[in-house]
């Protein structure tokens, strides 16, 4: 167990939708990233925020934001969903920017 | 642009075997690099990692990974599988633990036969 935790394990939902995923970080970390495993397209970083902050930015879609809360935790909004949206989304966190990053189990989302 | 090169899609190794797994990467700074395991179903667990020092590195489950500069290199070793090795293998590079955020090759499906 990483102590990461991702919330919903799965989800699926309809085109056009919109869906949160949320992420709690492991005690004491302040960066959380995000990143969106699929098969054609590999481990893609989104985005990462240090303490409330956007930190960085990857491949993330305009359709995609996100947001750190003050308690750390984090969500991953994606809205009007596509069939190529289906894919694992996986949260990590650390402690800082210079250090190692800790996965949850990701969270399934399917697009039909 | 940074990026990772796991050359090898699939590996099957014998059970007891020793094991090799390859990752190039390309990186304009002195790089951070990682080795994920991810079973089927599962997140991704740290290996090791490399930050600086001893280019040899020691990690979890018998693991290890050696930095290699001037190949741009830094493949992961194991002298002996087992049957729980079976899983995906990342290879990651990025500035420290993700600032900017890591980048990952395409992964390594190891097969372990009995």
């Amino acid at each position: 167990d990483s102590g990461v935790t991702q919330t919903p394990k799965h989800l699926i939902t309809a085109t056009g939708q919109r869906v949160t995923l949320r992420c709690s970080p492991r005690s004491g970390d302040l960066s959380v990233y995000w990143y969106q495993q699929s098969l054609d397209q590999g481990l893609q970083f989104l985005i990462q925020y240090y303490n409330g902050e956007e930190r960085a930015k990857g491949n993330i879609l305009e359709r995609f934001s996100a947001q750190q809360f003050p308690d750390l935790h984090s969500e991953l909004n994606l809205s009007s969903l596509e069939l190529g949206d289906s894919a694992l989304y996986f949260c990590a966190s650390s402690v800082g920017g210079t250090t190692e990053a800790f996965f949850g189990q990701g969270t399934r989302l399917t697009v039909v | 642009a940074q990026s990772v090169t796991q050359p090898d899609i699939h590996i099957t190794v014998s059970e007891g075997a020793s094991l090799e797994l390859r990752c190039n990467y390309s990186y304009g700074a002195t790089p951070y690099l990682f080795w994920y395991v991810q079973s089927p179903g599962q997140g991704l667990q740290l290996l090791l990692k490399y930050f600086s020092g001893d280019t040899l590195v020691q990690g979890i489950k018998g693991f290890e990974a050696e930095f290699k500069r001037s190949q741009s290199s830094f493949n992961l070793r194991k002298p002996s599988v087992h049957w729980s090795d079976a899983a995906e293998y990342f290879c990651a590079v990025g500035p420290g633990g993700g600032a900017d955020g890591l980048t990952f090759g395409k992964g390594t499906h190891l097969i372990i036969q009995p």
